[in-house]
């Protein structure tokens, strides 16, 4: 069974742009998360999508939203981009909501805001 | 919010040698899961430990559930250089998994 795959692996943006990033769950998988991953701050969670509803958020501010499809894929958006957005951005996949699911992560999309 | 303590948080070990990474917390978690993450890539996990006392093993990783569900061990017997990587306990917090700082291990060959 494949992974999660995120696509891209890497992106260099500039201050005042907006980013889309693109995550595939693993097949029958109905849940994916967002977290965000920088040396100072660690992994820390943006949001939870499942069944095309976001069910959770975490304290990110209002330029960064996501979406999920109908087949599950979900994508990250980050608009106005500030150079403190450089990070992994990571998204995990579970069958189902709620932190009780093990949760499997892709291999991240790294963010370079220049 | 549960929140959960790792340590050490960095570890230097010679290839061959032993190591355990702890974590500790006041409250009680159903379940708990460790996961390895190499520079660059996303967290794999390794196990979940669900009974309180359940040891797990996964070749030369040996993952241990306290009794009381608060705390967990992992054991790691003759470190390899593959073994090198940040090591995540994170807590389940009804929705999401808190993370902590990890222990980072490098396993010098």
């Amino acid at each position: 069974k494949a992974g999660v795959t995120q696509t891209p692996r890497y992106l260099i943006k500039t201050r005042g742009q907006q980013v889309t990033l693109s995550c595939s769950p693993i097949s029958g998988h109905r849940s994916v998360s967002w977290y965000q991953q920088t040396p100072g701050q660690g992994l820390q969670f943006l949001f939870e999508y499942f069944s095309e509803t976001q069910r959770n958020k975490g304290n990110f501010p209002g330029r960064f939203s996501g979406r999920q499809f109908s087949n599950s894929r979900s994508e990250m958006n980050v608009s106005t981009l500030e150079l403190g957005d450089s990070a992994l951005y990571l998204c995990a996949s579970s069958l189902g909501q709620g932190a009780m699911y093990e949760q499997y992560f892709g291999p991240g999309t790294r963010l370079t805001v220049t | 919010t549960q929140l959960l303590e790792q340590s050490p948080q960095f570890l230097s070990i010679q290839e061959g040698e032993n190591l355990t990474v702890y974590c500790n917390s006041s409250s009680v978690f159903s379940s708990l899961q460790w996961y390895r993450q190499e520079p660059g890539e996303g967290p794999v996990l390794l196990v979940t430990v669900v009974t309180g006392g359940e040891v797990k093993k996964l070749k030369r990783l040996t993952f241990q559930f306290g009794d009381a569900r608060k705390d967990s061990s992992l054991h790691i017997t003759a470190a390899q250089p593959g073994d090198t990587g940040l090591y995540l306990c994170p807590a389940s917090n009804d929705y999401k998994l808190s993370f902590g700082a990890g222990t980072t291990v490098t396993v010098r060959a």
